[in-house]
């Protein structure tokens, strides 16, 4: 249980494209979703926080307007890099946490495989 | 602020224990976390604490001392596959998690 999936797992896209990412969880439901980004050998950076029905809460320092999250319903939040710039190239991570604490506990945090995303 | 520090990098020996530390000051308590990441991929849910004391699962191991704003991971019998970093996180006051940097564990033959 607690499976969180994301695709693309890996992109290669031109510079000024827009890449749109997926997370889902597939057995169980998550209010809320996170969105991470990791560069080589450095921790990971929250971005912003997944509310489903509400607007996401962005981490100071990341663009709203560039880095778009839908969280449109309980098992899916999908993040847009719009207009993508080679420094946009990282590994990007999603999280979804448990609603009913059936699982360990309702704060752990279950991660997507990750999506690579290279900016040529 | 909030803080997160654990050692950046250690080296152990396969078949041998380690214990990697983490200590934390942070705005609230609502429970510590380990997680496992190898190279390239997402992390993965080792063990969570949120009352003082150890919570042993195979060979990991996690400890906590909340007074002390303290915890460690152990691991017995390591094997080559356990190279990889390892994440302690604190869930905040709001329920946030704050992370550590990670402690890359090098493993040795």
């Amino acid at each position: 249980g607690a499976v969180v999936s994301q695709h693309p797992s890996r992109v290669i896209c031109k510079s000024g494209t827009s890449v749109k990412i997926e997370c889902r969880s597939l057995d169980f439901q998550a209010t809320t979703m996170f969105w991470y980004r990791q560069f080589p050998k450095q921790s990971l950076m929250l971005m912003a926080t997944s509310n489903e029905g509400s607007k996401a809460t962005y981490e100071q320092g990341v663009e709203k307007d560039k880095f778009l999250i839908n969280h449109a319903s309980l098992t899916l939040s999908t993040l847009t890099v719009t207009s993508a710039h080679p420094e946009d190239s990282s590994f990007y991570i999603c999280s979804a946490r448990d609603l009913d604490g059936r699982k360990i506990s309702t704060d752990t945090q279950y991660f997507g495989p990750g999506t690579r995303l290279t900016v040529l | 602020g909030q803080n997160i520090d654990q050692p950046t990098e250690m080296t152990a020996t396969e078949g041998a224990i380690v214990q990697i530390n983490c200590t934390y000051q942070t705005s609230g308590f609502n429970g510590l976390f380990w997680y496992q990441q190898h190279a390239g991929e997402a992390p993965t849910f080792l063990s969570y604490n949120v009352l003082d004391g150890l919570e042993e699962k195979g060979r990991f191991s996690s400890f906590l001392s909340r007074s002390k704003g303290y915890s460690y991971l152990l691991l017995k019998e390591l094997q080559m596959k356990d190279s990889a970093s390892y994440l302690c996180a604190v869930s905040d006051s709001n329920y946030q998690l704050i992370w550590g940097a990670g402690t890359k564990l090098i493993i040795k033959p």
